[in-house]
């Protein structure tokens, strides 16, 4: 029972214009999400969180939107540069009850063209 | 660079052998989580340490061990090693910030089981 989806497994961006990432998920008790960026043969490296509380924390170029009552979230990156081709994932913990481990989502890689 | 190291960073081995991961968190992370990615199931949480104690654990199998030490370096011993084992490991420490933890990664261990 996978409880954090990214059902697009790939999407392709032309260089300044909008990307926008997907991430369902399923348990209510999830109460603050992440995203991450992961280059080939390195680590996740973080990018932007938001807590439950909010609708939407914006870092630059990255803004994270949360739809609690949808159980979605959505990164959008404007504009976009080929620097940000890399496999996004999304993650949810619940703080709450069950400590700080992350479920992650399946990943969504970006291709951003020149 | 994340401040998260891991060594080694490529391990060869043969089937029924036993193996050492090594993970340094950040200075001053108390926390440290261990992960595994496989090609079919993502990224899979198996275990967290805080301040030398076990505190949440995942699908980590009974083969799989690890541990804290008092400097808060952790480690992962994997034996009786399977095919099916191979495998990218990485581990997090977290931070805690307004009651929100994030983690951030090293760059991991590529396991390849023979």
């Amino acid at each position: 029972d996978q409880q954090v989806k990214q059902n697009s497994p790939s999407l392709s961006v032309q260089e300044g214009r909008i990307s926008i990432l997907n991430c369902d998920y399923t348990n209510s008790m999830f109460d603050y999400f992440l995203w991450y960026k992961k280059y080939p043969a390195e680590g996740p490296t973080f990018l932007i969180s938001i807590s439950s509380i909010k609708d939407k924390n914006e870092d630059g170029r990255f803004t994270v939107f949360l739809n609690k009552s949808a159980k979605h979230l959505s990164l959008h990156i404007v504009p976009s540069q080929p620097g940000d081709s890399a496999v996004y994932f999304c993650a949810a913990s619940a703080l709450g009850n069950q400590g700080g481990k992350l479920i992650f989502g399946q990943g969504t890689e970006l291709s951003v063209k020149p | 660079d994340s401040g998260v190291t891991q060594t080694p960073k490529h391990l060869i081995t043969a089937t029924g052998q036993r193996v050492t991961l090594r993970c340094s968190p950040r200075s001053g992370d108390l926390s440290v989580y261990w992960y595994q990615q496989s090609l079919d199931q993502g990224l899979q949480f198996l275990i967290q340490y805080y301040n030398g104690e076990e505190r949440a654990k995942g699908n980590i199998l009974e083969r799989f061990s690890a541990q804290q030490f008092p400097d808060l370096h952790s480690e992962l011993n994997l034996s009786s090693l399977e095919l099916g084992d191979s495998a990218l490991y990485f581990c997090a420490s977290s931070v805690m910030a307004g009651g929100l933890e994030t983690q951030y990664f090293g760059p991991g261990t590529r396991l390849l089981v023979l």
